[in-house]
């Protein structure tokens, strides 16, 4: 079983549409829960981070994280097609692992 | 100034070729980690400075050599790479302090190397 597993996708979705992306884990060390934004060809760009379990929100990006479940999700609401990119999770702990991404096109 | 340059954008190279990937930032961060990313995967870890002392190696090939001049500074020499060593080469930096505070990682643009 791999550390941090997310579905690749890719998901499309109308504009205006709320976005669920999601991750699991099985390292109960974890503890850091972020979310990445990487356009193509371009270097990740942190979205938002996490440290306890429960949601956290900025702007239209709400992050939440479920530790008793493994679980962490990242909701977008109003997606525009600017929001078209691969959305990495990452997790820290004793060690440092991103998830292998979500590819989301977001259609005009 | 919250951001992360890396030079050259694109590089090309022969296997008997010796380059350097450069990048800098300006943000008073203490740790600075080289990733190498292969199309539609997540970037691999390959090295953590933290305060300009290689804290992790992620067991990578003699071939990348990476050197931290300065707290602003992190380079990664490369000298007889082979083609499957041809990704994308990723430059970021976190404030630390410690091998393990990845979290507010900021990233740069890149480095576009290929190996002939």
């Amino acid at each position: 079983q791999k550390e941090v597993e997310q579905d690749p996708g890719p998901l499309s979705v109308p504009e205006g549409a709320i976005v669920s992306l999601n991750c699991t884990y099985s390292n109960s060390a974890f503890q850091y829960f972020m979310w990445y934004r990487q356009y193509s060809r371009k270097g990740p760009e942190l979205l938002m981070y996490t440290y306890s379990s429960g949601n956290k929100e900025d702007g239209r990006f709400t992050a939440q994280v479920d530790k008793s479940s493994k679980y962490i999700s990242l909701f977008i609401r109003d997606s525009q097609p600017s929001d078209s990119a691969t959305y990495l999770c990452a997790m820290e702990g004793q060690n440092f692992v991103f998830g292998p991404g979500t590819r989301l096109s977001v259609l005009p | 100034d919250t951001e992360v340059t890396q030079t050259p954008k694109h590089l090309v190279m022969g296997m008997t070729n010796k380059k350097s990937l450069k990048c800098e930032q300006h943000m008073g961060h203490r740790a600075m980690y080289w990733y190498k990313q292969k199309a539609k995967k997540p970037p691999e870890l390959m090295f953590v400075y933290s305060y300009e002392k290689l804290s992790i190696n992620e067991s990578v090939p003699s071939r990348f050599s990476p050197e931290c001049p300065n707290s602003s500074l992190l380079n990664l020499h490369l000298h007889a790479l082979q083609p499957e060593d041809s990704a994308l080469y990723l430059c970021a930096s976190s404030r630390g302090p410690g091998p393990y505070s990845y979290n507010e990682q900021f990233f740069g643009p890149g480095t576009r190397l290929t190996v002939l």
